[in-house]
């Protein structure tokens, strides 16, 4: 979930279990919406995107669930493996040109 | 492939040494657009372009210029860094008129010292 301050919320995660990282955004005029992760000393990298005319998307071992009605937003994440281990941050945007909205992010921990 | 390529990654410099930060995108978008990084206060919008010559202010846009004077290179200027500078920074190209979705570089820190 999301989180104030300097600390990110930590979700650790046994290897081989499905993770389930949460998102609230803010905008409700916001249309299209990003989960990237971050890897230490890397710039963030696309994982999925969905856009408000759609609930659900659903990638390589990943999914994306969108309620407009609540603005959350969440990223599930199948089988979860040690390379999976990052900071994940959810993005929200207009398709009209805009700046991106970033969440906090959520620190993954994947343990053996 | 796709690719937001930032020069330099690592840099440390003085306070008040103009310095610049590249940016180049190969794959023709239109929007670009600059962060920084920074714990506790996440991403935050320095600058952004909408085309060639068309440049705008995000949130954070105090101390930095940038230009867009060819589609690919979108570099940030710092005329007169001071330490509040020091931070990580991204580009990102925005693909989404293609049908694409927005990528970002590998970051550049930056140190000022």
């Amino acid at each position: 979930g999301e989180s104030v301050g300097l600390h990110l919320p930590t979700l650790s995660v046994q290897e081989g279990d499905n993770s389930i990282i949460n998102c609230a955004y803010s905008n409700s005029a916001s249309d299209y919406f990003i989960w990237y992760k971050q890897e230490s000393g890397k710039g963030p990298q696309f994982i999925i995107d969905i856009r408000s005319n759609m609930d659900k998307r659903q990638g390589q071992r990943v999914t994306v669930l969108l309620n407009k009605t609540v603005k959350h937003l969440s990223l599930q994440i199948a089988a979860t493996q040690p390379g999976d281990s990052a900071v994940y941050f959810c993005a929200e945007n207009s398709l009209i040109w805009g700046k991106l909205q970033f969440g906090a992010g959520t620190q993954v921990v994947v343990t053996p | 492939e796709a690719q937001v390529t930032q020069n330099p990654r690592y840099l440390i410099t003085v306070t008040g040494k103009k310095l610049t930060v590249t940016c180049s995108q190969n794959m023709n978008h239109e929007y670009m657009s600059w962060y920084r990084q920074d714990p506790g206060l996440g991403l935050r919008q320095i600058y952004y372009s909408m085309n060639v010559e068309v440049t705008d202010k995000g949130d954070v846009p105090e101390g930095y210029k940038v230009s867009r004077k060819e589609k690919r290179n979108f570099p940030l200027i710092l005329e007169s860094p001071s330490p509040n500078q020091t931070s990580l920074y991204f580009c990102a190209s925005d693909g989404r008129s293609s049908g694409n979705t927005i990528y970002f570089g590998e970051g550049s820190w930056l140190t000022v010292v």
